[in-house]
């Protein structure tokens, strides 16, 4: 089936510094990519959606200058976490949607990777 | 706001016996369903999805119901098998283009050989 990959799946940062998440889509190509955060215990909260080509649509709430997203290709989608803070240790999780899918069971999600900020 | 929820963190439940999982939803725009399920370290996987228009839809050993009225949809999975020990995810959308979904928190599903 389709594979969806997160580079890095864990990863370390001090206060302050930036952090790049890639969002892969490996075996087909993802018109749209969706970045979701999810916290301890509670639900995966969609961040924003990226469109290959154009700017991301981000949720209520989410800060688009804190959190970079650019979606070069149709097979690469990246989030940046700019001037992390621990408050922002959370688990980062990307979906593509099939660029031929007309149906939901056509949104692949990543594995996700686990931000933690020191 | 929580719009969807999973009451149940987690269930227990034999093998071979049924699976019950329920989930409800509180924002009547909502009107797909599907319901995701989630390995340790794997992303979510697609399990099965009702549209608003059907109250059951069946693939294999899971069921999906949706009871309109009630805002409540349950998936029902039999016999239950040891790997289907995962955490299930329901979630929701609204249609006519929005491919956003909103996720409920999820229950650990474990099943007892």
């Amino acid at each position: 089936g389709a594979v969806v990959s997160q580079h890095p799946s864990w990863v370390i940062c001090k206060s302050g510094t930036s952090v790049k998440i890639e969002c892969r889509s490996l075996d087909f190509q993802a018109t749209t990519m969706f970045w979701y955060r999810q916290f301890p215990k509670q639900s995966l909260m969609l961040m924003a959606t990226s469109n290959e080509g154009s700017k991301a649509t981000y949720e209520q709430g989410v800060e688009k200058d804190k959190f970079l997203i650019n979606h070069a290709s149709l097979t690469l989608s990246t989030l940046t976490v700019t001037s992390a803070h621990p408050e922002d240790s959370s688990f980062y999780i990307c979906s593509a949607r099939d660029l031929l899918g007309g149906e939901w069971d056509t949104q692949y999600f990543g594995p996700g990777t686990r931000l933690t900020v020191l | 706001d929580q719009q969807v929820k999973q009451n149940s963190p987690s269930l227990s439940v034999q093998e071979g016996r049924i699976s019950i999982l329920n989930c409800d939803y509180t924002n009547s725009m909502f009107d797909y369903f599907l319901w995701y399920k989630k390995y340790p370290a794997e992303g979510p996987t697609f399990l099965i999805s009702i549209s608003s228009i059907k109250d059951k839809n069946e693939d294999g050993r899971f069921t999906v119901f949706l009871n309109k009225s009630a805002k409540h949809l349950s998936l029902h999975i039999v016999p239950s098998q040891p790997g289907d020990s995962a955490v299930y995810f329901c979630a929701a959308s609204a249609t006519f283009g929005n491919e956003k979904l909103t996720f409920g928190t999820g229950t650990r599903l474990t099943i007892i050989p």
